[in-house]
């Protein structure tokens, strides 16, 4: 079958770096994104994976293992607008290229 | 580039009432998302279309939600008659790689 999951919340230092962990599993891996989601807004693109490695973009990076069915996103630098819930998405060639989508994992930043 | 728009950002409506929502997707992106996301959750998908034909819907609740596509462009979701479990963010996405989103609607149904 198929499943996401990432921690339901974190707490972290302004100026810290934080790292939030997806696990998936999933027959028809295509691509796994990180959205940012704050409260009472739409999901914004961060950062999509295909192969294995580290992304790096800005203070943010995404990290990908296929073989273990697991990724990070890291954040670096911590600052207060970074509080908000981050969704692991992960897209599925079998399931017509749909997203299927972690619960997100709330981050708050503490000064 | 203009983003995903949608209209309207919020709507109040009484229970077995209808609504509408409207959506325009970003300037030639053929795939169109429909999600419903309730607080806490990851969005939860109602239906696919590429271009004006319908790819997924199997989960939307036909007896109460419809959706089209006309022109392969504009999108409308429909509820008729809502339910108070429909109180939610509707959110349209567009697509070529990337998944973009607009700002949603927040439904409540009271």
């Amino acid at each position: 079958g198929q499943n996401i999951d990432q921690p339901t919340e974190m707490t972290a230092t302004e100026g810290a770096i934080v790292q939030i962990n997806c696990t998936y599993q999933t027959s028809g891996f295509n691509g796994l994104f990180w959205y940012q989601q704050h409260a009472g807004e739409a999901p914004t693109f961060l950062s999509y994976n295909v192969l294995d490695g580290l992304e790096e973009k800005g203070r943010f990076s995404s990290f990908l293992s296929r073989s273990k069915g697991y990724s990070y996103l890291l954040l670096k630098e911590l600052q207060m607008k970074d509080s908000a819930s981050y969704l692991c998405a992960v897209r599925d060639k079998r399931s017509n290229y749909q997203l299927i989508w972690g619960a997100g994992t709330k981050l708050i930043i503490k000064p | 580039e203009a983003g995903v728009a949608q209209s309207p950002r919020y709507k109040i409506i009484e229970k077995r009432q209808s609504v509408a929502f409207w959506c325009n997707p970003i300037s030639g992106h053929a795939t169109l998302y429909w999600y419903q996301q309730i607080l806490g959750q990851g969005p939860k998908l109602l239906i696919q279309f590429q271009n004006n034909g319908v790819v997924d819907d199997s989960q939307l609740p036909k007896d109460r939600f419809s959706a089209e596509r006309l022109k392969g462009v504009d999108s409308t979701l429909k509820i008729q008659p809502a339910k108070l479990e429909d109180s939610a963010v509707y959110l349209c996405a567009s697509s070529s790689t990337v998944q973009y989103f607009g700002p949603g609607t927040r439904l409540t149904v009271t």
